[in-house]
């Protein structure tokens, strides 16, 4: 099934660095998603963005939903060792009368921060 | 309140047997969806229930895999003529009535191992 491209695929950061991760794809989406997954869990949403070009906060967390609506990008400041994980980003079509599709996932990136 | 729950946490079976994973999701989302993830993969869509009805199955890989959702609430995705490469963890969500900024919330997911 079609992925989206997600980037870097794995980072090592020093406790309070800033992380940066990006998400493209060939196709345009509605709705730009990001996750993270825990080992032994399902995901859990920790930014949705729902208009090209918007910049949304969630905490230390940061995401763009780029204004071609073909990429999205998460910063993370100021990391902390809870801040490991896998972070995906998700985009989303909006089938005709705003009901929501299915959710297309990148591959991950498995963030590990060193204490 | 109480979350997606998925059983087995842990399946494994053999090549060519019949197995069903079992989804309960949030009370009152009418809204149900599976997901497949291999191992280093993001997650894969499946099939997405409005109700009792499959709104979209184009995901399913092929006619082994069958999802039902009598009542409108529990799931059970089933698999027949298992096959190794069918080993991934299963994953369910569900939102609130599928519209266009509704968050999919995800269960632990199963396990599946095909020996």
């Amino acid at each position: 099934g079609q992925q989206l491209n997600q980037s870097p695929q794995s980072m090592f950061i020093q406790e309070g660095e800033d992380v940066s991760m990006n998400c493209t794809s060939s196709s345009i989406f509605n709705t730009w998603l990001w996750y993270k997954q825990d080992p032994g869990e399902g995901p859990v949403l920790l930014i949705a963005l729902y208009k090209a070009g918007e910049l949304t906060s969630n905490g230390r967390l940061t995401a763009q939903f780029g204004i071609t609506r073909k990429d999205s990008f998460l910063n993370i400041s100021a990391s902390i060792p809870s801040d490991v994980g896998i972070y995906f980003c998700a985009g989303q079509h909006r089938h005709y009368g705003g009901s929501q599709g299915n959710l297309i996932f990148g591959k991950g990136t498995k963030l590990s921060v060193k204490p | 309140g109480a979350g997606v729950s998925q059983t087995p946490s842990n399946k494994v079976t053999e090549k060519g047997k019949y197995v069903e994973l079992r989804c309960d999701p949030i009370s009152g989302h009418t809204a149900l969806y599976w997901y497949r993830q291999s191992l280093g993969q993001g997650p894969e869509f499946l099939i997405y229930f409005q109700g009792t009805g499959a709104a979209d199955d184009s995901g399913l890989p092929n006619d082994r895999f069958f999802a039902v959702r009598p009542e409108g609430s529990v799931s059970t995705l089933k698999i027949q003529r298992t096959e190794r490469g069918d080993s991934a963890v299963y994953l369910c969500a569900s939102s609130l009535e599928g519209g266009g900024t509704d968050t999919q919330y995800f269960g632990p997911g199963t396990r599946l191992t095909v020996l």
